[in-house]
Order: structure tokens, then C-alpha cells, then sequence
């Protein structure tokens, strides 16, 4: 049982398309997140979703466009890819924190791994 | 803005000799968590420890554990017992206040001789 799945694992496109990655949870999360790394192995956080609601945005193209259709899944769309937009694209969910401050890990799916021509 | 630091790009050890990887950063809040993740070549990014800055007890998983100091803002990993399949990019990580976010390090990459 895959905890965190993503498809597709490869995905090469030519510059100007259109393209999305699915991600999808078992795990009963709430909170649901896309990380990109880039050609250095630099992580960061793109988009964070809880239950549904948008709740990061960090300083993202408006050409990338998460939706979430349920808590279970969080998409990612992009528009008129670029060369810039190769990388690896990672989802992750964790728990929703109740009260306070308790950081439950991240569970990570796969990976995409995007290069744009 | 909290940052974590991984000053050593890469690391090598001979197997079954130990390492340790460094990492340090920087937040206002008193109450917090750090991580380290494994990043194998397969990609799949591994929870290897957790550590909660209100205990004093430095945490540990197997071969793995923690040098804690939370005064110093530093949490370093060592691996006891290396093993080539230790052989892997290693990230620490902060998770932010409130909505959680990580912010992670630049990463180490570790290789493991044999």
C-alpha cells in the first residue's frame, strides 16, 4: 500500500504546454504539500494545502495552479511550461497539528521528475 | 525568517566507521521540531529522525542519533556503523510555526566507501 503516490513519475514536454501531476494520500491526512527540487537538490515548498483550503503560496508562478478535490488529493497544473520549470516535483502530507505547536513529519510521495524542451 | 544550514556538501566515510553531518539554524521560537531526511539515489525522500527542542534527551533511531544543542542552534546527525546503503543525500529540516512548512538545508551528499 503506497502511502503517498504521485503520477507520473516522468513527464518531458516541450516549452509552451500544458501539463499536470497528480498526488494522492492514504494516510488520512489533512494537510497536503508540493515541494520543488531543483538541478542542486534545493528544496522548496511551492503550495500547502489543509482539508481542501489553500494555506501556502510561496511566491509561485500564477502559471502553476494546485486544486485539491478532496483532502485525499492535491494536483498541480502548469501552464505554458518553461525550461525553468524542469525539476523534481515532490508531494507530501502530514497530520494537522491540533492545538499548539506539534509538527508531524511529512510523508513523501515518489516524485515527478519534469523536463521541459 | 527561520534558515537551516548544511555547511559540509559532501561528506565520505569508510563503511562501518561512523560520521557526522552537520547542520544548524536559526528560528525565534522556543518550541519546536527539527527533522533529517534521506534522500537516496531512488529519489523517495526517508524520515530518518525526529528531534523535539523541548526535550533534552538527544534522540535516536538504531544507528542513527542526534547531537542536539538547542543553545547553539545546531542538530547534527551521526550515523554509527556506516553501511552502503547509508549512501544517500541528507537533509535537515525545520518545520515552521503555524502551518508547518519545511524549510530544509542545501543537503549533504554521503558516500559510503567500501
Amino acid at each position: 500500500d503506497t502511502a503517498v503516490s504521485q503520477t507520473p513519475k516522468y513527464l518531458v514536454t516541450q516549452m509552451g504546454n500544458d501539463k499536470s501531476i497528480k498526488c494522492e494520500q492514504n494516510l488520512g491526512h489533512d494537510t497536503m504539500y508540493w515541494y520543488k527540487q531543483d538541478s542542486k537538490k534545493f528544496l522548496k515548498i511551492m503550495f500547502s494545502y489543509n482539508n481542501k483550503e489553500l494555506i501556502i503560496n510561496e511566491t509561485v508562478p500564477n502559471r502553476f495552479s494546485p486544486k485539491s478535490p478532496d483532502k485525499a488529493h492535491l494536483n498541480l497544473h502548469i501552464n505554458s511550461l518553461e525550461l525553468g520549470d524542469s525539476a523534481v516535483y515532490f508531494c507530501a502530507s502530514s497530520q494537522d497539528p491540533q492545538t499548539g505547536h506539534i509538527s508531524y513529519e511529512q510523508y513523501f510521495g515518489p516524485g515527478t521528475r519534469l523536463t521541459v524542451t | 525568517a527561520q534558515t537551516v544550514t548544511q555547511s559540509q556538501p559532501e561528506m565520505s566515510v569508510q563503511e562501518a566507521e561512523t560520521v557526522t553531518l552537520s547542520c544548524t539554524y536559526d528560528t525565534s521560537e522556543s518550541d519546536y521540531y527539527l527533522f533529517w531526511y534521506k534522500q537516496p539515489p531512488s529519489r523517495q525522500m526517508i524520515l530518518v529522525i525526529r528531534q523535539e527542542a523541548y526535550k533534552q534527551q538527544n534522540a535516536t533511531e538504531n544507528r542513527f542519533s542526534v547531537n542536539f544543542q538547542k543553545a547553539a542552534k545546531s542538530f547534527s546527525l551521526k550515523i554509527s556503523d556506516s553501511q552502503l546503503g547509508d549512501a544517500a543525500m541528507y537533509f535537515c529540516a525545520y518545520p515552521n510555526f503555524g502551518n508547518e512548512k519545511l524549510t530544509f538545508g542545501t543537503g549533504t551528499r554521503l558516500t559510503i566507501i567500501p
